[in-house]
């Protein structure tokens, strides 16, 4: 079946860095990719979609200047968090959506940690 | 508006009974998707079923089963028989049907108790 993966699984780093974290869909292309943030023992929350060669459209309440969302090819979308904060930490979760049959596809999620 | 809500917000069971998980939703699309997730404790969404709004027969799954009831807005999952590792966070949701706007419930955080 379709995977969809994410890099880092986890990260950890310093106050006032930038974390890159990619989503691939490895065997499908995807033209809409969705990104979304979880706050532990809460829903998920849709932070932007992003469209292949477009910028990304990002929910209301969401930066758009600290929360980059780049979706260079068909396969990869990456969320860059701009000079993290502790309040940063959470679990990120992409999603991508086949190509043609329109499915959706979740990675395995990227767990911050901001010191 | 759209909206999932997933009443139970936790639910503990014995091994072996069955456990029904609550979703109700709302929509003003006459075309839509209804889902079902599972998150285990190490953070992966993992895909149970989806279920279109012109589809209202039930589905079984091995122990898993849904119950489509466009009547009452409702979507229920139950698990028959249940297993410690059924123990995760299970979300119901909601998407148009361009898949772009996806809804998700609050979650049941659902123990099996060995």
């Amino acid at each position: 079946g379709a995977v969809v993966s994410q890099h880092p699984s986890r990260v950890i780093c310093k106050s006032g860095t930038s974390v890159k974290i990619e989503c691939r869909s490895l065997d499908f292309q995807a033209t809409t990719m969705f990104w979304y943030r979880q706050f532990p023992k809460q829903s998920l929350m849709l932070m932007a979609t992003s469209n292949e060669g477009s910028k990304a459209t990002y929910e209301q309440g969401v930066e758009k200047d600290k929360f980059l969302i780049n979706h260079a090819s068909l396969t990869l979308s990456t969320l860059t968090v701009t000079s993290a904060h502790p309040e940063d930490s959470s679990f990120y979760i992409c999603s991508a959506k086949r190509q043609n049959t329109g499915e959706l596809f979740f990675g395995e999620g990227s767990r911050l940690t901001v010191l | 508006a759209q909206k999932v809500t997933q009443a139970q917000t936790e639910i503990s069971v014995v091994e072996k009974e069955d456990v029904t998980l609550d979703c109700v939703y709302e929509t003003r699309d006459t075309t839509y998707y209804l889902f079902w997730y599972k998150q285990p404790p190490s953070g992966e969404l993992v895909f149970l079923i989806r279920r279109n709004s012109f589809d209202e027969q039930n589905e079984i799954s091995g122990r898993y089963s849904w119950n489509f009831q466009k009547s009452t807005s409702s979507f229920n999952f139950t698990i028959t028989a249940s297993q410690v590792v059924d123990s995760a966070v299970y979300f119901c949701a909601l998407s148009d049907y361009t898949g772009n706007q996806f809804y998700f419930g609050t979650g049941t955080s659902l123990t099996v108790i060995p």
